[in-house]
């Protein structure tokens, strides 16, 4: 199985910040990776798709990149809305498997 | 506008099974695959598996062997997962979720979540 490791698993900021989480993947996956931001008691919604595709709908403040084993999310200005738990998944190889997550926590 | 609304919260014991209803709407229930992922507590996602609906072919995760069943009623536009000899680390939300290919592919739309809770 291709393991994802996501970091931080924690991560503190404030409305405004600029923040990066990573995921490495144990092996290649092309571009074949995305983004979900989950919220207590809520269904999974995806944020980026085939690494740096950003779905509809979804703020421009989002943005990934990478290809091959190392991938980031970026959220260039915080907002209140953003305070979640981020998961990886890569959908190259089965079976698909997710990051650990990175809960992200009001500074 | 698409939607997938899944069954009510489950307790079951130790042993039994759980069958778990995902029921499509706005899109044809036929184009795309649907996925199963499950979060225990305190856990990550988990990816079970796929059934194609138009089809009924499936693929499983290995790591619940003979246990996950994916079925769908094409008549009511529904997919449904069971699973069987049910564990206490089984208790979990589980999820269906479409998989869209239309130039890319990937999960967009995911279901509510349904709590299955498995105790003596």
């Amino acid at each position: 199985d291709i393991q994802m490791t996501q970091s931080p698993s924690t991560l503190s900021a404030s409305v405004g910040d600029r923040v990066t989480i990573t995921c490495r993947a144990s092996q290649r996956i092309s571009d074949w990776l995305a983004w979900y931001q989950r919220k207590p008691g809520k269904a999974p919604k995806v944020l980026i798709y085939k690494a740096s595709s950003l779905e509809g709908g979804v703020p421009s403040r989002f943005s990934g990149s990478g290809s091959g084993t190392e991938f980031t999310l970026t959220i260039s200005s915080l907002q209140p809305d953003d305070f979640a738990t981020y998961y990886c998944q890569q959908y190259n190889n089965y079976p698909y498997t997710f990051g650990q997550g990175t809960k992200l926590e009001i500074k | 506008q698409v939607q997938l609304v899944q069954s009510g919260a489950e307790v079951k014991k130790p042993g039994a099974s759980v069958k778990v209803s995902c029921k499509a709407s706005g899109y044809t229930f036929t184009d795309y695959y649907i996925h199963w992922v499950r979060k225990a507590p305190g856990q990550g996602l988990e990816w079970m598996g796929w059934i194609n609906p138009k089809s009924g072919g499936t693929h499983y995760t290995q790591k619940l062997p003979g246990r996950v069943t994916m079925t769908r009623d094409t008549s009511i536009s529904t997919a449904y997962m069971e699973l069987s000899r049910l564990k206490s680390d089984d208790t979990a939300v589980y999820y269906c979720a479409r998989y869209y290919c239309g130039g890319d592919c990937y999960i967009d739309y995911w279901g509510q979540g349904t709590l299955v809770t498995v105790s003596s």
